[in-house]
């Protein structure tokens, strides 16, 4: 079984309105989660890393926010803009290893 | 700026033939490592180095090999492809301790 979890698997969103992705995990001990943006064709690239300690962390529109006791992050996006369109994947660290959720694709229409 | 390239976007091969997939990172990291990529899987850890001519197997390695010649280049070898390794792969590097892995474009390999 995955030890990190995505949800939606996709979601469909009107240009300008927000959106939230959602990511658990039961990787322990915990290290890191990190949130990539992965454009179609393209390699994931680093939004936001969160530690144990930090709860909130954001990026421009991109907000991650964790709670490391029940496991739980999410990536909040504002406003959305059609190049948000993307996979946006979870990737928590836990010892020495990283676990990778499978992404949720976020399509933005005008 | 980490810049981390691989040979080809786009590979077609028939079963049977032997893949070469290579990935060169500029940024000096001693961590460099390779990936495939299915829908509704993610990413899973094929193989990884952490110094040249070493490799460690990670979560997927059978039916691949890979070589670490130089610090630079990590290269991905698929000794008889066959139609399951049809993916997406993806090479990243990481400074050693470094927490970020640095992501290549990806290999669209298809194997018919």
């Amino acid at each position: 079984k995955n030890q990190v979890e995505q949800s939606p698997q996709s979601l469909i969103i009107l240009e300008g309105k927000n959106c939230t992705l959602q990511c658990n995990y039961t990787v322990s001990p915990f290290s890191n989660l990190r949130w990539y943006k992965q454009d179609t064709g393209r390699g994931p690239v680093s939004l936001t890393i969160m530690t144990f300690s930090e709860n909130t962390k954001s990026n421009g529109r991109y907000t991650a926010t964790l709670d490391a006791d029940t496991k739980q992050s999410s990536l909040h996006i504002t406003a959305s803009q059609l190049s948000d369109s993307a996979s946006y994947i979870c990737v928590v660290r836990g010892d020495y290893k990283l676990s990778f959720g499978a992404g949720t694709t976020v399509t933005v229409r005008a | 700026d980490v810049k981390v390239t691989q040979s080809s976007r786009y590979l077609v091969k028939r079963t049977g033939e032997k893949v070469f997939l290579e990935c060169v990172q500029d940024m000096d990291h001693e961590n460099m490592f390779w990936y495939r990529q299915d829908p509704g899987l993610g990413l899973r850890l094929i193989y990884f180095s952490y110094d040249v001519k070493m490799k460690e197997k990670g979560d997927i390695p059978e039916g691949y090999s890979v070589s670490r010649e130089k610090k630079e280049r990590f290269s991905l070898i698929l000794e008889s492809a066959s139609t399951n390794q049809t993916s997406m792969y993806l090479c990243a590097s990481s400074p050693r301790g470094g927490r970020q892995q640095y992501f290549g474009p990806g290999t669209r390999l298809t194997v018919t």
